[in-house]
């Protein structure tokens, strides 16, 4: 695709709420990474792909974070258990490779209520 | 423990000035830079990589240097226009990864 692609744009979620958030990056791409990023706030690091392969996920607040790129190309966030707390915009990026341009997502705004 | 700051948070300006706008690192040790520009309710749009062999990159109105041994980069905006008016975000890679540390970014405003 032309860009990266995330999907929702926007989530509401009752606390306790399972959630997904979907990634399609730039076709080819073999780096993927997921960001958090709270209000008024640069994005923090969540995890990091290199084709399906996670790399790092050092940045995972919590075991309820779960991310995943089974075939190397899209990738899907998950979180259990939703808390008022995870309330924030996650963005997805990809790169051709390590040390390459990187390239994110409009986000998905979660909002946990 | 890579750190990021960027100076100034907030920046209003008239239409037309040329602007300067700092990011600081803590680790030198770094493969490369990255500025971003981040518009209300959207994702970060790629605006310069500097890589860390290179001292400076251009782009239209807008230049980055990159100084890594004193753990600094700048962003120049030539002829600011009003378009121009978004959060600006610096990136690094802490040393040995490709995981990117931000800064929190400088708010600029171009008034018309």
């Amino acid at each position: 695709g032309a860009g990266v692609s995330q999907s929702p744009r926007y989530k509401v979620a009752k606390r306790g709420q399972d959630v997904a958030l979907r990634c399609d990056p730039i076709s080819g791409h073999v780096s993927l990474f997921w960001y958090q990023q709270a209000l008024g706030q640069g994005p923090e690091f969540l995890t990091y792909f290199q084709n399906e392969a996670q790399l790092d996920k050092s940045g995972l607040p919590s075991d309820r974070f779960f991310a995943e790129r089974p075939e190397g190309s899209v990738s899907t966030l998950k979180i259990q258990r939703t808390q008022q707390e995870d309330s924030a915009v996650y963005l997805c990026a990809s790169a051709r490779g390590m040390n390459t341009e990187a390239f994110f997502g409009q986000g998905t705004r979660l909002t946990v209520v | 423990k890579q750190e990021v700051t960027q100076i100034p948070a907030a920046l209003s300006v008239p239409e037309g000035e040329n602007l300067v706008l700092n990011c600081s690192f803590t680790d030198s040790a770094i493969y490369n830079l990255q500025w971003f520009r981040q518009d209300p309710g959207k994702g970060l749009t790629s605006l310069l990589l500097i890589q860390s062999s290179q001292r400076e990159q251009t782009s239209g109105r807008l230049n980055a240097s990159l100084d890594k041994s004193s753990g600094r980069s700048t962003l120049y905006i030539a002829a600011s226009q009003p378009g121009d008016s978004a959060t600006y975000l610096c990136a690094v890679p802490t040393s040995g990864t490709y995981k990117y540390i931000f800064g929190t970014g400088t708010r600029l405003k171009v008034l018309a």
